[in-house]
């Protein structure tokens, strides 16, 4: 198995446009997690579906923040309109009813 | 607020040595903990984990001890090799939440 695949590895862009972040989890799980790593707080939760229905969107920052899993291979992290401070590397990650995850390689997002 | 916390951002130990990383959490509920190692550039890689029916789980050199009274859980590493340079982070098992992770640099 290839493993969780994220594209893109590096997105820059302008502040103000809208970043799509896109993660392909293994095969066969039906957990998928979002992460965000900065240095001040570490690993975040954003969110996580199981057998793709969010089941806890608490740690999504803020409105701008949007995940959605139309089916069990894929899933997408929007962010629109970007700022500044969502500079950070996202994490995409998956597992089996809820045992260990298994982390895509991350996104390095950086707003300008 | 955090529910995994990991209090110390970095810790230097010389090869060889033993290396100690710590974890407390807030939730007595939570009955499940697992330990990860993250290299620059790269995701983070599950170690070892703990079910709170034990109070020990040994993996070769990486052992981790739960202190349920007190929630609190640490990783040993014995011996510590420079290959173990790295961020720890702890997690618990029912939300998969992280601690902010701990640099571990181990000296030859």
């Amino acid at each position: 198995d290839a493993g969780v695949i994220q594209s893109p590895r590096h997105e820059v862009t302008e502040m103000g446009q809208e970043v799509t972040l896109r993660c392909k989890p293994i095969s066969g799980h039906n957990s998928l997690f979002w992460y965000r790593q900065t240095m001040m707080r570490g690993l975040e939760l954003l969110i996580y579906f199981n057998n793709n229905v969010p089941i806890d969107d608490s740690g999504m920052p803020e409105d701008r923040f949007s995940a959605k899993m139309p089916n069990a291979s894929f899933s997408t992290l929007k962010i629109q309109p970007s700022e500044p401070r969502d500079s950070a590397v996202y994490f995409c990650a998956s597992s089996l009813s809820r045992e260990k995850l298994f982390f895509g390689s991350g996104t390095q997002l950086s707003v300008l | 607020d955090q529910q995994v916390k990991q209090n110390s951002p970095s810790l230097s130990v010389q090869e060889g040595r033993i290396s100690i990383l710590n974890c407390d959490y807030t939730n007595s509920m939570f009955d499940y903990f697992l330990w990860y190692k993250k290299y620059p550039a790269e995701g983070p890689t599950f170690l070892i984990s703990i079910s709170s029916i034990k109070d020990k789980n040994e993996d070769g050199r990486f052992t981790v001890f739960l202190n349920k009274s007190a929630k609190h859980l640490s990783l040993h590493i014995v011996p510590s090799q420079p290959g173990d340079s790295a961020v720890y982070f702890c997690a618990d098992g029912d939300d998969m939440r992280f601690g902010a992770g701990t640099r571990l640099t181990v000296k030859p």
